[in-house]
C-alpha cells in the first residue's frame, strides 16, 4: 500500500484480556518497528524486525507482549492479560534502508478499563 | 549510552516570530531525523540529516546537523499557525545500524 496501517485504530478492552493489534507496512519495506507512545511523552522502542532475521526483542517491557512479522509483510503485536498500565498508543513504522528514516502509521489508540 | 535532550520542551510564539529548537545527543552519532506530530496524529518525517554541516529546509523550517557539537537546530522563521506541533529529534545509535534514541519532543504552539 501507499502507507503504513494500522489495525484498529482504536481499541478498548477490559483489564485481563488479550489484544491484539495490526501493522501492515510499505511493500518491500523490510524493516518493520513497534513503538508505544504514552500520553504527552515521547517514544518507546519495543521490537523490531529485518525480513527473516531474529527479531530484536528489547524493548519489550514483560513477558506479556510478543510480537510475530511473516517474512515482509504483516506484523502482529500481541498482549497478553492487559494491564491498565499498557494504555497506550502503539506505533508501527517501516522502513526500506534505516538511514532514510521511518514511516510511521497512524496508530493503535489501546485504552485498558 | 545514547541520550538525547530537547529545549525547550514547550514553546508558545506569536505568529511571525523566528524561533530554534534545540536537539543534543551525548555520543557519536551519523545520522538524525526530525518529526513533526499533530495532535491526535501519528508522526511525520521533516528532516533526514546524515553528515556534519548538512542543512535542509523545507517551508519555514530549516534543520541543520554539527556532528562535532552533538547538536541539531530545527529553525521556524516567521511561524505561522499551521505550524503548531510537537517536534521530536531522533538520533541513530552507532551500537544498532536500526535503534534511533528519541528525544522528549518540543511542543510548539503558535498564537494567531
Amino acid at each position: 500500500g501507499a502507507g503504513v496501517s494500522q489495525s484498529p485504530s482504536n481499541k478498548v478492552t477490559e483489564k485481563g484480556k488479550d489484544v491484539e493489534l495490526r501493522c501492515d507496512p510499505i511493500s518491500g519495506h523490510t524493516a518493520l518497528y513497534w513503538y508505544r507512545q504514552r500520553l504527552g511523552q515521547g517514544l518507546e522502542f519495543l521490537i523490531y524486525f529485518q525480513g527473516n532475521s531474529a527479531p530484536d526483542k528489547s524493548g519489550l517491557p514483560s513477558d506479556r507482549f510478543s510480537a510475530e512479522r511473516t517474512g515482509e509483510s504483516v506484523s502482529t503485536l500481541t498482549i497478553q492479560r492487559t494491564q491498565q498500565e499498557d494504555s497506550a498508543v502503539y506505533l508501527c513504522a517501516s522502513s526500506l534502508d534505516h538511514r532514510d528514516g521511518y514511516t510511521f502509521g497512524s496508530g493503535t489508540r489501546l485504552t485498558v478499563v | 549510552e545514547l541520550k538525547v535532550e530537547q529545549n525547550p520542551l514547550f514553546l508558545s510564539m506569536q505568529e511571525g516570530k523566528n524561533y530554534t529548537i534545540y536537539c543534543n545527543y551525548s555520543t557519536t552519532s551519523d545520522r538524525l531525523y526530525w518529526y513533526r506530530q499533530d495532535p491526535g496524529k501519528s508522526l511525520e518525517s521533516l528532516f533526514v540529516l546524515l553528515s556534519n554541516g548538512a542543512v535542509k529546509q523545507e517551508g519555514r523550517l530549516m534543520a541543520s546537523l554539527d556532528t562535532k557539537a552533538r547538536l541539531s537546530t530545527l529553525h521556524i522563521t516567521a511561524a505561522v499557525h499551521d505550524l503548531s506541533a510537537t517536534y521530536f529529534c531522533a538520533v541513530g545509535s552507532l551500537t544498532s545500524n536500526y535503534q534511533l534514541i528519541w528525544g522528549a519532543g518540543t511542543k510548539l504552539i503558535i498564537k494567531p
